[in-house]
């Protein structure tokens, strides 16, 4: 099946600065990958849609300059949180799409990513 | 936008079967998931429905109603490491896009 690497999966960083993620589909191509953000005990909510050669497309509500998203090739996404604060101390979770065999589009997702900022 | 709504939580018996419900929302209905997600983990897929009627996966199996805005994921012979919660998904096709939103989950307790 489908594999999606998400690195790292933990990381504890100090307020102000900034912490990059990788998503990486590892057999499979992405033209679309999708972040997510999920606090503990609720569900996953959609942060932005990564196109790979295009701006990303980002949520109501998600500053763009704080969380910036590149899509530079069709098995990688990066998510770079920019300034980091306490209040951003979340599980981030990507999700990269791929064909099944039936022809539908199923999102996979990476092992996430815990943010600790101090 | 999308309103999903899923039990929070359930308990059943090991062997047992076990039925969550999900009824939903939704202006550009363009299928719905299910993925299960144990905690600390990301969500792995597991079924996925487009057309009204069952889809069955081995001792996994889900249904779809679309007239009635309604899924429900059955679990059979549940297992102890079927202890995880269950998201329900609902992808929309409004904008173009093949975005999902997601349910609160339902927290699923498997015991002996």
């Amino acid at each position: 099946g489908a594999v999606v690497s998400q690195h790292p999966s933990w990381v504890i960083c100090k307020s102000g600065t900034s912490v990059k993620i990788e998503c990486r589909s590892l057999d499979f191509q992405a033209t679309t990958m999708f972040w997510y953000r999920q606090f503990p005990k609720q569900s996953l909510m959609l942060m932005a849609t990564s196109n790979e050669g295009s701006k990303a497309t980002y949520e109501q509500g998600v500053e763009k300059d704080k969380f910036l998203i590149n899509h530079a090739s069709l098995t990688l996404s990066t998510l770079t949180v920019t300034s980091a604060h306490p209040e951003d101390s979340s599980f981030y979770i990507c999700s990269a799409e791929d064909v099944d065999g039936a022809g539908k589009n199923i999102q996979y997702f990476g092992a996430g990513t815990r943010l600790s900022v101090l | 936008g999308q309103n999903i709504d899923q039990p929070t939580e359930m308990t059943a018996t090991e062997g047992a079967i076990v039925q969550i419900n999900c009824t939903y929302q939704t202006s550009g209905f363009n299928g719905l998931f299910w993925y299960q997600q144990h905690a600390g983990e990301a969500p792995t897929f597991l079924s996925y429905n487009v057309l009204d009627g069952l889809e069955e996966k081995g001792r996994f199996s889900s249904f779809l109603s679309r007239s009635k805005g309604y899924s429900y994921l059955l679990l059979k012979e549940l297992q102890m490491k079927d202890s995880a919660s269950y998201l329900c998904a609902v992808r929309d096709r409004t904008g173009g896009g093949n975005k999902l939103t997601f349910g609160t989950g339902t927290q699923l307790k498997v015991e002996l």
